[in-house]
């Protein structure tokens, strides 16, 4: 079975600084690997997705994830936070073996202190 | 084009009531989906249409959960009668392609709180 484990419920970083959440994927397949944002009072968007071409994904708003294989990570980055990123970040695999229902990580809320 | 609208976006009832949530999936996205999160808890996935076609209902809670998707259009999903613990943020998404590449598109969720 598919899974994904995001690594941390919280994480809090200053503006300016550098974001890094977590994400490992457990997968038989060559997985589907996708990051969501959920914005205060609002639906999941997606970031970004990776579905077998280049391991370095770029996404929208300045955030990019990096699929490591030998590592079975799909970690989310952004260089630089500011006060919008604040919100609460899925991490997700595409159910490959039937249906691609999408299978969600347990979510990390990002606090960005000015 | 509009995205994936759920009605209503709130939603307090009592105990024993009946509650009936609509999605509206983008049009001519197949794939309609149905997703909960209790508080506290994971995204959790309730079932899946193809068209008017139950593809996977494999995340039901219980026979208290009845999903339908008239004519391959919009879905509902009603709860009867509900429980304190079918409280949480109900998600529905939709996708054109039954393939693991393309992602699904959510809605803004409607928030169901059982009293």
């Amino acid at each position: 079975a598919q899974s994904v484990t995001q690594l941390g419920s919280h994480v809090s970083v200053s503006e300016g600084a550098l974001v890094l959440l977590r994400c490992n994927y457990s997968s038989s397949v060559p997985p589907y690997l996708f990051w969501y944002v959920q914005y205060p009072n609002q639906g999941l968007q997606l970031l970004l997705k990776y579905t077998s071409a280049a391991t370095l994904v770029k996404g929208i708003n300045g955030f990019e994830a990096e699929f490591k294989k030998s590592e079975t990570s799909f970690h989310l980055t952004k260089p630089s936070a500011h006060m919008s990123d604040a919100a609460e970040y899925f991490c997700a695999v595409s159910d490959n073996t039937g249906g691609f229902k999408t299978i969600f990580g347990a979510g990390t809320r990002l606090f960005v202190k000015a | 084009e509009a995205g994936v609208t759920q009605f209503p976006s709130h939603s307090v009832i009592e105990k024993g009531q009946t509650v009936t949530l609509r999605c509206d999936p983008i049009s001519g996205h197949d794939n309609l989906y149905w997703y909960r999160r209790v508080m506290g808890k994971e995204i959790k996935f309730l079932l899946h249409f193809v068209k008017e076609s139950k593809q996977d209902e494999s995340g039901m809670p219980n026979n208290r959960f009845l999903a339908e998707r008239t004519g391959g259009t919009y879905s509902t999903l009603k709860v009867q009668p509900a429980e304190l613990e079918d409280s949480g943020v109900y998600f529905c998404a939709s996708s054109q392609e039954w393939r693991g590449r393309t992602e699904a598109f959510f809605g803004q969720g409607t928030r169901l709180t059982v009293v």
